[in-house]
């Protein structure tokens, strides 16, 4: 079954640097999401993004982060200059449409800033 | 912002009992799925119910919508080891183009032998 594959699984970086973590969704998606899980909390939206544009954003989405999807396949979330705050579990998602579609959900890449 | 509740929080079941866990809403939602999260791994998704009222079964897994679109419940009857992990509910309000998810607090789910 197709599935939507994050890098890397673990990332580590000071505060203040900039990071890209990375997606590849589901081949035949046209709708990607980024959400973020801080540890023991519940899964929390960040951004979607569909035809090149981001659809919504939460007031989590700050001028600090921005996305982008560089080519055919792969969906990235950039944080321009870590808090220590950002750490958290990152999770993508993409799903066929926009509604009445299920969204399928990455490993996840876990963020440590120190 | 929409804030959806879960209980119980955590709980402690034998293998072989069933397992109800509910989720309630302040406002209303579309669409109401469940997913399941394991250590160190994202969400999967478990059922997706897109109509109010509806139940929907997969394998030992049933869901309703409640019919206020305001609640949900996820059964899960004759529980196995591997039914260990987080359960949340998500709440889509299906507006605009994508499709937002509000997740709920989880319940832990914990199985003895």
């Amino acid at each position: 079954e197709p599935e939507v594959t994050q890098t890397p699984s673990h990332q580590v970086t000071q505060m203040g640097q900039e990071v890209i973590l990375r997606c590849v969704p589901i081949s035949n998606h046209l709708y990607f999401y980024w959400y973020r899980q801080i540890l023991g909390q519940k899964v929390e939206f960040l951004v979607s993004f569909y035809n090149n544009e981001i659809s919504e954003k939460s007031e989590i989405f700050d001028d600090q982060f921005s996305v982008e999807r560089p080519d055919g396949s792969n969906f990235t979330l950039k944080i321009r200059s870590t808090k220590l705050e950002d750490s958290a579990m990152y999770f993508c998602a993409s799903s066929a449409q926009g509604t009445r579609s299920p969204l399928h959900f990455g490993n996840g890449t876990r963020l440590t800033v120190t | 912002g929409q804030q959806l509740n879960q209980s119980p929080q955590s709980m402690f079941i034998q293998e072989g009992e069933d397992v109800s866990m509910n989720c309630t809403s302040s406002s209303i939602f579309n669409t109401w799925l469940w997913y399941k999260q394991d250590p160190g791994e994202g969400p999967v998704l478990l059922i997706a119910l897109y109509k109010a009222g509806e139940l929907t079964s997969n394998g030992r897994l049933t869901a309703q919508f409640g019919i206020t679109r305001k609640d949900s419940f996820l059964n899960i009857s004759a529980s196995i080891p591997s039914d260990v992990g987080i359960y949340f509910c998500a709440g889509q309000l299906n507006t605009g183009t994508a499709s937002k998810l509000t997740f709920g607090t989880g319940t832990r789910l914990q199985v003895t032998l």
